[in-house]
């Protein structure tokens, strides 16, 4: 089944940029639709997009438009997450989730997730 | 406030029977058979339990069942056993740019 590791915390200034990887193994990236997914503290989840492969687009929720972009290195099957201008409300787990519907369609149901990393935006 | 509404709370006792709902509108729940549930244990990343409103993935345990009925879709879990006790969300496809909207989470405690 797909593995997904993702990178370490991290604490970042208020404006600033951050962003997290997310290593699949056991398959590779050019098989997924990868997602990413927060949580912040004591909250619950928020879409913030990903790959659609009906478009072969990446689509983004339109409260991250802008601020953020999504990336696949496939050379490595590591995907990335960057978040720009980041304000105290972005403190958050951040996931990276795989879409059930793979490259077929996308089913809006997540089945293998990463572990999570804490972005703490903390001036 | 979530797009989809979620009681905060529900229990029960072992072996029991308990429903979680999950309300939202047209836009979403009733207008798309895309209804997911997720388990998720305190420090763990949430694990997908229910999709395609009533499927179950492989290795879910036949305890767990979904459902919906126009704008309110049901999580039900059977034999309650103390290892359920999580919190829980619902998510929808919505027609709106958010694309995927969740619940604001329901606290299952097993008493």
């Amino acid at each position: 089944q797909v593995q997904l590791v993702q990178s370490g915390a991290e604490v970042k200034k208020p404006g600033a940029s951050v962003t997290v990887s997310c290593k699949v193994s056991r398959y590779t990236l050019t098989e997924l639709s990868m997602h990413w997914v927060r949580q912040a503290p004591g909250k619950g989840l928020e879409w913030m997009g990903g790959f659609d492969p009906e478009d072969g687009e990446t689509i983004y929720a339109q409260k991250f438009q802008g601020r953020v972009t999504m990336t696949e290195d496939t050379s490595t099957d590591t995907a990335y997450m960057e978040l720009s201008s980041l304000r105290s409300e972005d403190t958050a787990v951040y996931y990276c989730a795989t879409d059930t519907g793979g490259l077929r369609f996308l089913a809006w149901a997540f089945d293998y997730w990463g572990q999570g990393t804490l972005i703490t935006v903390s001036s | 406030q979530s797009a989809l509404t979620q009681p905060a709370s529900v229990s029960g006792s072992p072996g029991q029977s308990i429903t979680i709902s999950c309300t939202g509108t047209s836009s979403e729940v009733a207008g798309y058979k895309y209804v997911s549930w997720y388990q998720q244990q305190p420090g763990k990343a949430p694990k997908l339990m229910i999709y395609d409103v009533t499927n179950r993935p492989s290795g879910v345990s036949n305890r767990f069942s979904g459902s919906k009925s126009g704008n309110t879709a049901s999580l039900t879990i059977s034999g309650l056993q103390a290892e359920d006790e999580a919190d829980y969300y619902c998510s929808s496809y919505t027609t709106n740019n958010t694309h995927v909207v969740f619940g604001g989470g329901t606290k299952l405690t097993v008493l």
